[in-house]
């Protein structure tokens, strides 16, 4: 899997949009970017992944750059449950590929 | 998505026993997978636990020290050996459904602390 890099953390004032910076230059072709974020004490959870175009869901949103060398995930209006470590991913989609942690971004969403 | 149950959420241990952690999931999966989250850091992949042979192991990790279990398709059991101060960790059971489309899911870990 190609590899990511994050800022270690990043501060958001609560009720502002979050946007959560993502560099992977050696992504291959077959490589989606996936986020997943990781409230204290809990497993990692799924947020959203994308190929090439932007994405969109209830939770967040993908901006994709056109070259896939990086990517920035937008948490549209933050709160302080969504202060945690989000960590991008870029993996092939075939399912059954493991998954290879980064060291990820902090956010803290401040009040 | 998958629903995974891990046991024990939590241990206290004894240095020099071994724990052995469980991880069940409410329906088949094609990919098994043990981490480890050592404190202040990320997810470490342990091994991918296969269903009905040996496991695979990562860089770093041995079965003697990890041995790991998965007698059917939702079912897997990781053994922390002989352990010492430095396995305090939180070990995550993964899974991953085929063609998933939400990728992994995670379970919500066992927090080990060694004494």
């Amino acid at each position: 899997d190609a590899k990511t890099t994050q800022p270690p953390s990043m501060d958001c004032a609560e009720g502002r949009a979050a946007n959560l910076p993502c560099n992977h230059s050696t992504i291959s072709g077959n490589e989606y970017v996936y986020w997943y974020r990781q409230i204290h004490s809990q497993g990692p959870q799924y947020i959203i992944h994308g190929l090439k175009n932007n994405e969109t869901n209830e939770m967040a949103s993908l901006i994709i750059t056109e070259d896939r060398k990086s990517s920035t995930l937008i948490l549209p209006h933050a709160t302080l449950r969504d202060t945690a470590v989000y960590y991008c991913i870029v993996r092939v989609n075939f399912g059954n590929e493991k998954l290879t942690f980064g060291t990820g971004t902090r956010l803290t969403i401040i009040p | 998505s998958a629903v995974i149950s891990q046991k024990p959420s939590r241990d206290i241990c004894q240095r020099g026993t071994s724990l052995t952690i469980q991880c069940q999931v409410d329906s088949q999966v094609t990919m098994m997978f043990w981490y480890r989250q050592q404190p202040g850091q990320s997810l470490t992949l342990i091994a991918t636990a296969n269903q009905g042979s040996e496991a695979t192991y990562e860089s770093g990790f041995v079965i003697d020290k990890f041995p790991i279990s998965r007698p059917n398709l939702t079912f897997s059991t990781l053994t922390v050996s002989n352990m010492s101060p430095e396995d305090s960790s939180i070990y995550l059971c993964s899974v991953v459904l085929w063609q998933s489309v939400d990728g992994y899911t995670f379970g919500s870990g066992t927090r080990l602390t060694v004494v």
